[in-house]
């Protein structure tokens, strides 16, 4: 059974460049979210989608951050424009109705020059 | 203030030498504390889930327990490839759904 899936692995890309994130998440989990960590600030969370509706953006850290979730399998985490202090590691996490517990992918490393 | 904290920081030990992390929080409503582990360039992985205080649970060389307070993470005879940074995080009534609060972690080396 396939599990979190996240693409790219590794991104990167100049300042104010879009950057476009993907998740799948594991097929039956009905929430989704979306983190971001680094040295200084650890695992934030910065979305989170039930049923595919966002239910609270409110980590997201500005404007320049959106996400989607068009459907029950698929995700994707935008940046733009893009800035230096955005290089991290970003993770997208999947549960399912009946368990609490959140599985992880494998990450995207994300570095804006 | 920070809703969970964890200590140390980093931990060094000798391979067999046993001892245990900790996870400190402070929210109101615990509905589930978790333990994660995290290898370098790679997700966490969930390891256990505790609800209530006084609950205990083991894997291999790792117990985890539960008080009103705060989480022990026991390692017991840890090896080298124990080695890897601990996570925990708290699901609570005040948050909305199914978000979690981790804390900065515990990195853990084990020395042959």
């Amino acid at each position: 059974d396939a599990g979190v899936i996240q693409s790219p692995r590794h991104e990167v890309t100049e300042m104010g460049q879009e950057v476009t994130l993907r998740c799948k998440p594991i097929s039956g989990h009905n929430s989704l979210f979306w983190y971001r960590q680094t040295m200084m600030r650890g695992l934030e969370l910065l979305i989170y989608f039930n049923n595919n509706v966002p239910i609270d953006d409110s980590g997201m850290p500005e404007d320049r951050f959106s996400a989607k979730m068009p459907n029950a399998s698929f995700s994707t985490l935008k940046i733009q424009p893009s800035e230096p202090r955005d290089s991290a590691v970003y993770f997208c996490a999947s549960s399912s109705a009946r368990a609490d517990t959140q599985y992880f992918g494998p990450g995207t490393r994300l570095t804006v020059l | 203030e920070d809703q969970v904290t964890q200590s140390p920081e980093a931990l060094r030990l000798q391979e067999g030498e046993s001892s245990s992390l900790n996870c400190s929080y402070t929210v109101s409503g615990l509905r589930g504390l978790f333990w994660y582990r995290q290898d370098p360039g790679k997700g966490p992985e969930f390891l256990f889930t505790l609800y209530s205080a006084g609950e205990e649970k083991e894997k291999e060389r790792l117990k985890a327990t539960l008080t009103k307070k705060e989480s022990f993470l026991h390692i017991t005879a840890p090896k080298p490839e124990d080695s890897a940074t601990y996570l925990c995080a708290v699901q609570a009534a005040e948050y909305t759904g199914n978000q979690f609060y981790f804390g900065t972690g515990t990195s853990l080396t084990v020395i042959p």
